[in-house]
């Protein structure tokens, strides 16, 4: 089967950094990807990792170690905007659906 | 902008009932899903689609079955609702299988 493991909850203060993790059992592995989830509202796509290293957009980066079965989202600078649910995601191969992990719900607080 | 279009944000059905949830996309995508996403436990797969009258079984497909007539609709179907399959249903669609998923803003259904 496939999994990811991401922890459940995370909280971190405004204007700090804050780093969630993400492992993954996978069959195969063309990439990871990360969606953020506002209460009430669509997930919507954050990064995507193929490679290892770091990617960076903004306050926002996304690591990636192939060889660790590893991944983390980095968001710096927090706002309380930022509270919202994060989800990790592996592509197993190049023409089967994503396989999500169950989500980091992180909270911002002054 | 892609936009995925859910025809109900929110949906109460008795048990047994048959339910449609419609999805709609108008970026002209190959690739349309469903998903439905229940606390703690993330987003689920139930079916997809790679193309027009297409359909494959997700990973939690029993008690749903899904149509695609046409290449920007796709539309998941319970055939007898129970109240087990009270959660939110979220559409997604993707133009290749590796590209950004675009969700629809989901519906939230209560079987009673």
């Amino acid at each position: 089967g496939q999994s990811l493991e991401q922890p459940s909850e995370v909280t971190a203060v405004e204007g700090a950094i804050v780093q969630i993790n993400c492992t993954y059992q996978t069959s195969g592995f063309y990439g990871l990807s990360w969606y953020q989830q506002h209460d009430g509202g669509a997930p919507t796509f954050l990064s995507y990792n193929a490679l290892d290293g770091l990617e960076e957009t903004g306050r926002f980066s996304s690591f990636l170690s192939r060889s660790d079965s590893y991944g983390y989202l980095l968001l710096q600078e927090l706002q309380m905007k930022d509270s919202a649910s994060y989800f990790c995601a592996v592509s197993v191969s190049g023409n089967t659906p994503l396989v999500f992990g169950k989500g980091t719900r992180l909270s911002v607080i002054a | 902008d892609v936009k995925v279009t859910q025809s109900s944000r929110y949906l109460v059905k008795r048990t047994g009932e048959k339910v449609f949830l419609e999805c709609v996309q108008d970026m002209d995508h190959e690739n349309m899903f469903w998903y439905r996403q229940d606390p703690g436990l993330g987003l689920r797969l139930i079916y997809f689609s790679y193309d027009v009258k297409m359909k494959e079984k997700g990973d939690i497909p029993e008690g749903y079955s899904v149509s695609r007539e046409k290449k920007e609709r796709f539309s998941l179907i319970l055939e007898s609702a129970s109240t087990n399959q009270t959660s939110m249903y979220l559409c997604a669609s993707t133009g290749t299988a590796n590209s950004p998923l675009h969700f629809g803003n989901g519906t939230r259904l209560t079987v009673t």
